[in-house]
């Protein structure tokens, strides 16, 4: 199985900040990476598929870059609206489907 | 509106069976592939089961294999039997955006609690 590795697990930051999470894959899966946010209570809301390209109603200050192994979720100044978990989710393989553990921002 | 209503959870005995359905609303859920992700407390969300648009296929975590069976009419099912403890958390619905070969979940139920105590 694709194990995927999220960088934090937790993340303080303040409104305005710029926040940078990385995801690392076990092995390459090209640019089949999806990013989802979550808050409690609510649903998942997908950001960011593939692994560069933001889905349509995301604000534009959320980017995903990175291909291969390597990702990342950038905000580029945060807003009260974005202290959640966020979870990198590989879409290589469609028959055993992996999330990251999780980076839980939180407000400084 | 376009929504994914859930039921069915609730609290059972480990041992004991449950049968979570998962509704369309504004939509209907044909051709689309289907999946159900948990949480359970205080952990990240885990990948149970799939289903394809037609039905045909199915895949289970590992977790669950043997215990669970994903299947669909107009509703997505999940029928979960000889629960245990770690099997408690919320349950979520999701559909594919598209493809099968893609699992991208771009639509996803409220969550649906299942208790597994004695």
């Amino acid at each position: 199985d694709i194990q995927l590795t999220q960088s934090p697990s937790l993340l303080s930051a303040s409104i305005g900040d710029r926040v940078t999470i990385t995801c690392r894959a076990s092995q390459g899966i090209n640019n089949y990476l999806a990013w989802y946010q979550h808050k409690p209570g609510r649903a998942p809301r997908l950001l960011i598929y593939p692994a560069t390209s933001l889905k349509s109603g995301v604000p534009s200050r959320f980017s995903g870059g990175g291909s291969g192994t390597e990702f990342s979720l950038t905000i580029s100044s945060l807003q009260p609206d974005d202290f959640a978990t966020y979870y990198c989710q590989q879409v290589y393989s469609h028959a055993t489907i992996t999330f990251g553990q999780g980076t839980r921002l939180e407000i400084k | 509106e376009v929504q994914l209503l859930e039921s069915g959870g609730g609290l059972v005995q480990p041992g004991g069976s449950l049968r979570l359905s998962c509704a369309p609303s504004g939509f209907s859920l044909s051709y689309f592939a289907m999946a159900w992700v948990r949480q359970a407390p205080g952990k990240g969300l885990e990948w149970v089961s799939s289903i394809s648009g037609s039905g045909d296929t199915q895949y289970y975590a590992d977790s669950v294999q043997g215990r669970f069976t994903i299947s669909r009419d107009d509703s997505l099912h999940l029928q979960m039997n000889d629960l245990r403890d770690e099997d408690s958390g919320i349950y979520y619905c999701a559909k594919y955006v598209e493809s099968w070969w893609q699992p991208v979940f771009d639509l996803w139920g409220q969550g649906n609690l299942v208790t597994v105590s004695s």
